[in-house]
């Protein structure tokens, strides 16, 4: 199946620093990116859907200052999680929807943010 | 709203059992039904998926059962191994207005294996 890197898989950072976290298609184009989190024990919860080349679209109640997201290229995206707090600490996890793939989503290995 | 109700909630089964998780749906508008396992600490995997125009579909150990009418389809893993102990998601996506590719997701299911 395709493959979606996603780095770095855990961080520990300060209160009020800024973590950008990394997502990659490594065998496919990614016409769509999607941004999960996930608390302990709990489903995947949409935070933001970016397309390659415009602005990500968020759920509602995600603030889009503190979510940065870049999707620069069909293999590239990246969330910024700025002026990190610890109740931003969490499970992230991206995904992406392959051209052609008639909507199969792969998910990335996700990221444990630990905001000290 | 929970637009896609998984259940049980957990689930232990033991070791060469039929692990059994059942999920439900409302918006007639979803074309395409994944189940997904995770392990902790990983992103969620593709395990296997169907559409609305048959109504199951078998990979190895693992079928999916889906029954348009009702607007349900369900998990069913064979011979049940402790290395099938993980989180499974059910989700669904709709085929109008929406971003290719957003899924709704269940709550998941912890299931246990015994050995």
């Amino acid at each position: 199946g395709a493959v979606v890197s996603q780095h770095p898989s855990r961080v520990i950072c300060k209160s009020g620093t800024s973590v950008k976290i990394e997502c990659r298609s490594l065998d496919f184009q990614a016409t769509t990116m999607f941004w999960y989190r996930q608390f302990p024990k709990q489903s995947l919860m949409l935070m933001a859907t970016s397309n390659e080349g415009s602005k990500a679209t968020y759920e509602q109640g995600v603030e889009k200052d503190k979510f940065l997201i870049n999707h620069a290229s069909l293999t590239l995206s990246t969330l910024t999680v700025t002026s990190a707090h610890p109740e931003d600490s969490s499970f992230y996890i991206c995904s992406a929807s392959a051209v052609g793939g008639f909507g199969k989503l792969f998910f990335g290995s996700g990221t444990q943010l630990s905001v000290l | 709203q929970q637009q896609v109700k998984q259940s049980p909630q957990s689930l232990i089964v033991q070791k060469g059992g039929i692990s059994i998780i059942n999920c439900a749906y409302e918006n007639t508008a979803f074309d395409y039904f994944p189940w997904y396992q995770q392990f902790p600490g990983k992103g969620p995997a593709l395990l296997i998926a169907i559409r609305p125009d048959v109504s199951e579909k078998k990979e190895g150990r693992f079928t999916i059962s889906f029954n348009k009418s009702a607007k349900q389809f369900s998990l069913h893993i064979m011979d049940s191994q402790p290395g099938d102990s993980a989180t499974y998601f059910c989700a669904a996506r709709p085929s109008e207005g929406s971003t290719l590719g957003r899924l709704y997701f269940g709550r998941g299911t912890q299931l246990t294996v015994w050995p």
